[in-house]
């Protein structure tokens, strides 16, 4: 299986930037996902890396190492909507339809 | 083009009813997956299906928990004899297959609340 670890909480000011990571450790590494959740709502999907580098959307963006086991989530211009989890999760050569989640980071924007 | 639909979004049961978790996946979807949320963990994999066929439930309890994805309708998570470690946000999730970038589209949940 999977030992994924980010952060339980953050916060952060209105405007600011915030990074997020995850570490993770797999035998067969096929993917990693970030996804948002507001509470009592749907996670809904963010971004997917699985070659190592930064891939860019928007106010969002994301790092895979492949090698270290490593990825971030950057959330930049923090809007008071950004607060919400950030769940990392990670998809296995194995398995390759099964995510596994880690326990989210509360990212609470102040004003 | 309506998402992943589940319902009932909160489901109430006592201690050794019954309960049936329903869900439509996303126009087009073939692949369903139903996952645990318990509160303050992440979300935990249970089951994935195709159409008529259970892949791979290792994440389900081999006790009271069972789930189907009929040819025609939606897919059933049902929880015999619910006991109060039952009570989650169970989540489900749809895509087109298996695969590099395949992306699981996530359903609102429903809360189960085991009185």
């Amino acid at each position: 299986g999977q030992n994924i670890d980010q952060p339980t909480e953050m916060t952060a000011t209105e405007g600011a930037i915030v990074q997020i990571n995850c570490t993770y450790q797999t035998s067969g590494f096929n993917g990693l996902f970030w996804y948002q959740q507001h509470a009592g709502e749907a996670p809904t999907f963010l971004s997917y890396n699985v070659l190592d580098g930064l891939e860019e959307k928007g106010r969002f963006s994301s790092f895979l190492s492949r090698s270290k086991g490593y990825s971030y989530l950057l959330l930049k211009e923090l809007q008071m909507k950004d607060s919400a989890s950030y769940l990392c999760a990670v998809r296995d050569i194995a398995n390759d339809y099964k995510l596994s989640f880690g326990a989210g980071t509360t990212v609470t924007v102040r004003a | 083009n309506a998402g992943v639909m589940q319902n009932p979004r909160h489901l109430v049961r006592r201690r050794g009813q019954e309960a049936r978790l329903r869900c439509s996946p996303m126009k087009g979807h073939s692949h369903v997956y139903w996952y645990r949320q318990l509160p303050e963990e992440g979300l935990k994999f249970m089951v994935y299906l195709q159409k008529e066929n259970i892949i791979d439930e290792s994440g389900m309890p081999k006790e009271r928990f069972s789930a189907e994805f009929p040819k025609e309708g939606p897919s059933i998570l049902r929880i015999q004899q619910v006991v109060r470690g039952d009570s989650a946000a169970y989540f489900c999730a749809s895509s087109l297959g298996p695969g590099t970038g395949d992306e699981q589209f996530f359903g609102p949940g429903t809360r189960l609340t085991v009185l």
